[in-house]
């Protein structure tokens, strides 16, 4: 089936480090690719998104790249800040499965300062 | 504008027991979802509803049943609460194809 395998946290850093975290899915079709944020206490926001290989999502200094050829979608910033202590949840969806999302696991970064 | 409402925010049930968790929404959308959040799993689908007066069953179904009352509301309702439903449920509404709009979450304890 279709699925997101995100890499194992916790992550933990400290301020103006480099983050990557990686994100990899399986999927029968052309998928659209999340980046979701949870901060402590919240729900889930949409960080950012990409519908088509080769696309870049960008947001709040955030990236991530849509490899079709890797089947991958990592996270990356190149230099956090104690407010991007979070869980982050890669995710995809279908439209033959309606649109629904798919999430990984989830991975949990702590910015140290 | 509040977005996507929840409530309760915290509910403590004993085994057995039964409770609605409600949602609402003020964005118009044909839309919502609830999830379930438990640790290491990401967040698995209970049910949908594609629009109101349609209810579908997502991933992890079992123990649960939903109403769509209307386009704002939608309510997830556990009949007989069980120590395995202990977790946090989400709300949560689309604008377009997985944008997803979240409440801030039920935390549920089942003893």
């Amino acid at each position: 089936g279709d699925s997101v395998t995100q890499m194992e946290g916790p992550v933990t850093l400290s301020e103006e480090a480099f983050l990557t975290i990686n994100c990899t899915y399986t999927a029968t079709g052309y998928p659209s690719l999340f980046w979701y944020v949870q901060y402590p206490g919240e729900g889930l926001q949409l960080l950012l998104k990409a519908t088509k290989a080769d696309d870049k999502g960008s947001n709040k200094g955030f990236e991530a790249t849509y490899r079709k050829e890797t089947t991958s979608f990592h996270l990356e910033k190149g230099s956090v800040q104690v407010s991007d202590s979070a869980v982050y949840f890669c995710a995809l969806s279908l439209r033959s499965n309606d649109y629904k999302l798919s999430f990984g696991a989830g991975t949990t970064v702590t910015v140290r300062a | 504008n509040a977005g996507v409402t929840q409530t309760p925010k915290f509910q403590v049930l004993k085994t057995g027991q039964s409770m609605t968790l409600q949602c609402a929404q003020d964005m118009n959308h044909n839309s919502m979802y609830w999830y379930r959040q438990d640790p290491g799993m990401g967040l698995r689908l209970i049910y949908y509803s594609a629009s109101e007066g349609t209810t579908d069953k997502g991933e992890v179904p079992n123990g649960y049943n939903v109403s769509r009352l209307n386009k704002r509301e939608f309510s997830l309702r556990l009949e007989s609460a069980a120590p395995s439903q202990t977790s946090v449920y989400f709300c949560a509404t689309n604008r377009v194809a997985g944008e997803l709009f979240f409440g801030e979450g039920s935390r549920l304890t089942v003893l």
